[in-house]
């Protein structure tokens, strides 16, 4: 199974900052990577597919980057209504895996 | 607009089954595989295995195969989760999702396992 190391699984920042969580897989998954966030008591939304294509609707402030191995996902000015739980997910094998998640809180 | 509704949060004994549904409307059902993660409290999200609507073949993660059946009923755009002897490890919250990019996703039926 790939395994998607995600990190940091925790970050506090103030508003208006530029926020990063990367994610690293054991083997090389191309473009595959997914990005989710999720609100307390609430299911996960897709933000972001293949790196870097963002869903309709979804803010510009979010953005993706990477590939191979490596994956970063960026807040460029982090809202208060972004404080949620950030999942990187890869879609190129079997079983598909998630990162562990990053905790946003403002601070 | 695309719609996936589950049925109601469930409380079950240690040793029952449990059918959760995940209702969908807005398109084409057979058009998309339907994914089941499992999130456990306080807890990451757990990629379970996905179903062709298209066929009805299922594909599960080696943690879940055995006790846990994926299945449908296209005539009413619904696919089904079935767990059974159900244990108090099996408490999470249960959510169908859309796709192989998961684009869509159920509300989540909480399953709870206690004596």
């Amino acid at each position: 199974d790939i395994q998607m190391t995600q990190s940091p699984s925790s970050l506090s920042a103030s508003v208006g900052d530029r926020v990063t969580i990367t994610c690293q897989a054991s083997h090389d998954i191309s473009d595959y990577v997914n990005w989710y966030q999720q609100k307390p008591g609430k299911a996960p939304k897709l933000l972001i597919n293949d790196v870097s294509n963002l869903q309709t609707g979804v803010s510009s402030r979010f953005s993706g980057s990477g590939s191979g191995t490596d994956f970063t996902f960026t807040i460029s000015s982090l809202q208060p209504e972004d404080i949620a739980t950030y999942y990187c997910q890869q879609c190129h094998n079997l079983p598909r895996t998630f990162g562990q998640g990053t905790k946003l809180e403002i601070k | 607009q695309v719609q996936l509704v589950q049925s109601g949060s469930e409380l079950k004994k240690p040793g029952a089954s449990v059918k959760v549904a995940c209702k969908a409307s807005g398109y084409i059902f057979a058009t998309y595989t339907m994914n089941w993660v499992r999130q456990a409290p306080g807890q990451g999200l757990e990629w379970m295995g996905w179903i062709n609507t298209n066929t009805g073949n299922p594909t599960y993660a080696q943690a879940f195969t055995g006790r846990f059946v994926f299945s449908l009923d296209t005539s009413v755009s619904t696919a089904y989760l079935h767990i059974s002897s159900l244990q108090a490890e099996d408490t999470a919250t249960y959510y169908c999702a859309r796709a192989v990019y998961l684009d869509h996703w159920g509300q989540g039926t909480l399953v709870t396992v206690s004596s």
